[in-house]
């Protein structure tokens, strides 16, 4: 199957920091990449949709300004949290469609502490 | 958007065959039955998916009604790695790639050894 690679895994920073978060598609080109956020014991929850070249679509409730999302590339996609706080700790999840196949693969995920 | 539903929980014995139900009564006749699972601390897996025909693949068996209104994901002998949260999702072939994917709560599989 197709790979998306998501990094870091993992990351830990201080409240008021900017946190940037790595999505590869490596086998593949990615006209859509998603990216979803996780609370524990909870559902996955899209934040927003971006097609390459595009701005990117985000669900009511996420702050674009706060959730910037580039996607500038058809193997690239990156999320950067502005100004983390506390309430921003999850787990984030990238997902790159495949061109042509109407199946989505996912990144391993990147959980964020703000401490 | 049609919408799925799912049990919350399911138990399994190790090395015994499992079957996971999901309805969607209100499928459009473009709608994919899509079958994602997620492993502890890890993001999605691609499953299987169909259409209108039985599916397999080397993961599991898909088997649709024929109204198209429920749906079940086989594991033919479940292991222990097997145990994770099971999500069924439609995906409209119209959209493409575009299409947004709501994923509901799932079906918490758990694998007894």
């Amino acid at each position: 199957g197709a790979v998306v690679s998501q990094h870091p895994s993992w990351v830990i920073c201080k409240s008021g920091t900017s946190v940037k978060i790595e999505c590869r598609s490596l086998d593949f080109q990615a006209t859509t990449m998603f990216w979803y956020r996780q609370f524990p014991k909870q559902s996955l929850m899209l934040m927003a949709t971006s097609n390459e070249g595009s701005k990117a679509t985000y669900e009511q409730g996420v702050e674009k300004d706060k959730f910037l999302i580039n996607h500038a590339s058809l193997t690239l996609s990156t999320l950067t949290v502005t100004s983390a706080h506390p309430e921003d700790s999850s787990f984030y999840i990238c997902s790159g469609k495949r061109t042509a196949k109407n199946i989505q693969y996912f990144g391993a995920g990147t959980r964020l502490s703000v401490l | 958007d049609a919408k799925t539903t799912q049990p919350n929980s399911m138990e399994s014995n190790e090395e015994e065959p499992v079957h996971l139900p999901c309805n969607h009564s209100t499928i459009s006749g473009t709608d994919y039955i899509h079958w994602y699972r997620q492993l502890p601390s890890q993001g999605p897996e691609y499953v299987i998916h169909g259409l209108t025909s039985n599916v397999n693949n080397r993961m599991a068996s898909l088997a649709i009604a024929e109204d198209r209104k429920s749906s079940t994901l086989i594991l033919h002998r479940a292991t222990l790695r097997d145990a994770a949260v099971y999500y069924c999702i439609l995906r409209d072939v119209r959209f493409g790639g575009y299409q947004k994917v709501t994923f509901g709560t799932g079906t918490k599989l758990q694998v007894i050894p």
